[in-house]
């Protein structure tokens, strides 16, 4: 199947830094990604759809500013996290569409974000 | 808004078993249906997506069944293993041309050896 990396797989960092997370898609073009959130024991959240050229859409309650989505390619989508605080640790998993007729969806094997 | 919640929340078997897993969502007028596996601290592994014209899917111990039109959706695994211990997640797409997906509750699975 197709393959999604992430970088970095793990990161910690101190309160009020910025961090920044790659999605890549490696053996295939993805005109639309997206980032999820993941807390202990929950779901997944999704944060936003990034799409290829053009600006992220946010779900709601999503501070665009605080996390800054870039889709500069067809494979490769980062995600920003600006000034980041405690709160914001968590699991970020990202997952690239292909542009096949059943536009399947492979998911990335995540970020653990660690903010002290 | 689509709601979409899975059944039960955890459940803990012996190996061997048979084993079903439910998934029901508010809105039928769904895109597909996606059954992933995920294991701990790690990302989603998907196993069985289910295009709204079909019925089912079947990849190897797995069957995925969808009843579109009630809303729910059945994992079943055959002969269970300890292997197969991790959580599984059932994620929807609307029809609407976005690719947004709506995950599920997750049920935690634990086959006991």
């Amino acid at each position: 199947g197709a393959v999604v990396s992430q970088h970095p797989s793990w990161v910690i960092c101190k309160s009020g830094t910025s961090v920044k997370i790659e999605c890549r898609s490696l053996d295939f073009q993805a005109t639309t990604m997206f980032w999820y959130r993941q807390f202990p024991k929950q779901s997944l959240m999704l944060m936003a759809t990034s799409n290829e050229g053009s600006k992220a859409t946010y779900e709601q309650g999503v501070e665009k500013d605080k996390f800054l989505i870039n889709h500069a390619s067809l494979t490769l989508s980062t995600l920003t996290v600006t000034s980041a605080h405690p709160e914001d640790s968590s699991f970020y998993i990202c997952s690239a569409v292909t542009s096949d007729l059943y536009n399947e969806q492979f998911f990335g094997p995540g970020t653990r974000l660690t903010v002290l | 808004k689509q709601e979409v919640t899975q059944i039960p929340a955890a459940l803990s078997v012996p190996e061997g078993e048979n084993l079903v897993l439910n998934c029901s969502f508010t809105d039928s007028a769904i895109y597909n249906l996606q059954w992933f596996r995920q294991d701990p601290g790690k990302g989603l592994t998907s196993l069985l997506l289910i295009q709204s014209s079909q019925r089912e899917q079947t990849s190897g111990r797995l069957n995925a069944s969808l009843d579109k039109s009630s809303g729910r959706s059945t994992l079943y695994i055959a002969a269970s293993q300890p292997g197969d211990s991790a959580t599984y997640l059932c994620a929807v797409r609307q029809t609407s041309g976005t690719y947004k997906y709506i995950f599920g509750t997750g049920t935690r699975l634990k086959v006991l050896a």
